[in-house]
């Protein structure tokens, strides 16, 4: 079975451009998550989306977007991008069985530098 | 109060020590509990979900404790290979979805 697959593997950007970074959930799932995961910070969740709607957003700011296609896989969108921005981002999937979140399954993530 | 909170460490245990360390949460209604282990610039990976009644894998047991509000994870007979660093995970499905991760403890088990 094929695990959480992401892309690109890294991804080199300037300030102010504008980035897209995918996933695609293991087969059967219906949630994606994306978690920022920057030096001395951990894991950070920024969205979580499931049967293609938005469940819930962390505390970032509206810059970081994203959406769920009717296949389940997503993207993240990371407008005007800014130095801070440099990090490590994870996507991971799981399925919802009874109402309890069953466990997340992380991609390799993409890593993302700002120069 | 963090809403989760781990001790960062490191924690620097001999092999074939067995050791142990918590989690606290602070919102009584979250429901589901899992501990992962994330090894240096890889990806987080499930170790375990923790169960109101304890579980137990191999060498690795997780236990619930809802009146104090924390998980903890013990890892017995502790390899080199166990070196890593722990996060704990809290999800609340009725309470505005929230998911969120501790920020790890690292644990060095020593030669």
């Amino acid at each position: 079975e094929a695990g959480v697959t992401q892309s690109p593997t890294h991804l080199i950007k300037t300030r102010g451009q504008q980035a897209t970074l995918r996933c695609s959930p293991i087969s059967g799932h219906t949630s994606v998550y994306w978690y920022q995961q920057a030096l001395g910070l951990g894991l950070q969740f920024l969205l979580w989306y499931d049967e293609g709607e938005e469940r819930n957003r962390g505390n970032f700011p509206p810059r970081f977007s994203g959406r769920q296609f009717p296949n389940y896989s997503s993207e993240l969108n990371v407008n005007a991008l800014e130095l801070e921005d440099s990090a490590l981002y994870l996507c991971a999937s799981s399925g919802i069985g009874q109402g309890i979140l069953e466990p997340q399954h992380f991609g390799d993530g993409t890593r993302l530098s700002i120069l | 109060r963090k809403e989760v909170e781990q001790d960062p460490g490191p924690f620097n245990v001999p092999e074939g020590a067995t050791v142990a360390f918590n989690c606290t949460y602070s919102n009584s209604a979250s429901q589901s509990f899992f501990w992962y282990r994330q090894d240096c610039r890889k990806e987080p990976k499930l170790l375990m979900s923790v169960y109101s009644s304890g579980n137990e894998d191999g060498r690795f047991t997780a236990q619930l404790n809802r009146a104090s509000q924390y998980i903890s994870l013990l890892i017995r007979d502790s390899k080199l290979s166990d070196s890593a660093t722990y996060l704990c995970v809290v999800n609340d499905m009725n309470r505005d979805d929230k998911i969120i991760f501790g920020k790890g403890t690292r644990l060095h088990i020593l030669p």
